[in-house]
């Protein structure tokens, strides 16, 4: 079945720091990959999504490539701020057998200090 | 995008009643999901909300403990039934939107605490 690994958090960085959050998937077909970011106290928005091998996916200076042959969907920002503090989800959806329904990763917890 | 809206957005409920969220769509959609995010834990799959026929639940969840309505294209109901404080959940619709790369938009979620 279709799986994704995150790395563990909290991950907890000073600002105008570098920033990776690790992703990896295992899927049957050619999944979409999506990351989604949840502020504090609030639901789930879409960051960015790449649908087939080396898209990039960007927005709000984070960028994502999908890499297919290391299975991998890795986020990055150059400089974060303290506005970035939130939990990262990386997720994929297989449309073709998996009925469009996303499988989640288990949040990466991002802290950002002065 | 989508605008999605929940009711109620948070609710403490006695253990062995009923709760019914709403999930409201402003445009119509085919596919409707809804989700649980337990305490600190990721979101899983409750199921998928098809209109015109009965749900399509994911493994471990069960229509009577979750019983799903979807009357027509742009609204959803999920009820938790004999609550329990393993209940205590986040619970998040989401809509497949199918231009623009099958996208998934969520509601802003329904925080229930069961005592």
């Amino acid at each position: 079945g279709n799986s994704v690994t995150q790395m563990e958090g909290p991950v907890t960085l000073s600002e105008e720091a570098f920033l990776t959050i690790n992703c990896t998937y295992t899927a049957t077909g050619y999944p979409s990959l999506f990351w989604y970011v949840q502020y504090p106290g609030e639901g789930l928005q879409l960051l960015l999504k790449a649908t087939k091998a080396d898209d990039k996916g960007s927005n709000k200076g984070f960028e994502a490539t999908y890499r297919k042959e290391t299975t991998s969907f890795h986020l990055e920002k150059g400089s974060v701020q303290v506005s970035d503090s939130a939990v990262y989800f990386c997720a994929l959806s297989d449309r073709g057998g998996g009925g469009n329904k996303l499988t989640f990763g288990t949040g990466t917890q991002l802290k950002v200090e002065l | 995008s989508a605008v999605i809206s929940q009711k109620p957005s948070r609710d403490i409920c006695q253990r062995g009643t009923s709760l019914t969220i709403q999930c409201q769509v402003d445009s119509q959609v085919t596919m409707m999901f809804w989700y649980r995010q337990q305490p600190g834990q990721s979101l899983t799959l409750i199921a998928t909300a098809n209109q015109g026929s009965e749900a399509t639940y994911e493994s471990g969840f069960v229509i009577d403990k979750f019983p799903i309505s979807r009357p027509n294209l742009t609204f959803s109901t999920l009820t938790v039934s004999n609550m329990s404080p393993e209940d205590s959940s986040i619970y998040l619709c989401s809509v497949l939107l199918l231009t623009g790369g099958y996208e998934q938009y969520f509601g802003p979620g329904t925080r229930l605490t069961v005592t």
